[in-house]
């Protein structure tokens, strides 16, 4: 079955420091990329959405700069959250377009930890 | 305006007896699709069901069934005889627009999800 692969499960960085998260597609290829962030017992919300090959679509809201979001190839997509602060803390998890579920195929997503 | 609303923040369940999941949706869309997902303590989103604006049967799968109300905006989630596996965290989710190969699917817009405990 179709499998995203996502790294790292969890990761603990100290404030002001950068961290990316990449989501590889292991057999079928992502044209596009969905990144949610998810606080405690809270829903998913959007964050970002990637094309392969072009610039990322941000939701309102959400800093650009803060989160860059790289998708050059039809298996990878990265998240970098640059300059990490406290509350960057949250799970982060991605979603390519492509394999079972009619369309979605889910990371098993980011535990970030900034301390 | 919410788009997906659940209103069960958290639901208890005995083992092997039958529960709803309440979700209802806002779209002015014609096609669109509902998905339900269960999340574990682990954070994993398990896709579990899937029923599509134009689907006149309500989808089933195994323990899963989605009892959908087209007027009414309503995607329940039925799961029956109940196991303590089903612990976890349900989101309903929508994608709006038309589902077509080759062009970008829409994003998932999810609801605020329900805690199910199943008790023994």
């Amino acid at each position: 079955g179709a499998v995203v692969s996502q790294h790292p499960s969890r990761v603990i960085c100290k404030s002001g420091t950068s961290v990316k998260i990449e989501c590889r597609s292991l057999d079928f290829q992502a044209t596009t990329m969905f990144w949610y962030r998810q606080f405690p017992k809270k829903s998913l919300m959007l964050m970002a959405t990637s094309n392969e090959g072009s610039k990322a679509t941000y939701e309102q809201g959400v800093e650009k700069d803060k989160f860059l979001i790289n998708h050059a190839s039809l298996t990878l997509s990265t998240l970098t959250v640059t300059s990490a602060h406290p509350e960057d803390s949250s799970f982060y998890i991605c979603s390519a377009r492509g394999g079972l579920g009619y369309g979605y195929t889910f990371g098993s997503g980011t535990r970030l930890t900034v301390v | 305006a919410q788009k997906i609303t659940q209103t069960q923040p958290g639901m208890f369940v005995q083992e092997k007896e039958a529960v709803t999941l309440d979700c209802t949706y806002d779209t002015s869309d014609q096609s669109y699709g509902l998905f339900w997902y269960k999340q574990p303590s682990s954070g994993e989103m398990i896709f579990l069901i899937y029923q599509g604006s134009y689907d006149e049967q309500n989808a089933t799968e195994g323990r899963y069934s989605l009892n959908f109300q087209k007027a009414r905006k309503s995607a329940n989630l039925v799961i029956s005889a109940s196991q303590l596996g089903d612990s976890a965290m349900y989101f309903c989710a929508m994608r709006e627009g038309r589902l077509s190969g080759g062009t970008s699917y829409g994003k998932l817009t999810f609801g605020q999800g329900t805690i199910l405990t199943v008790h023994p």
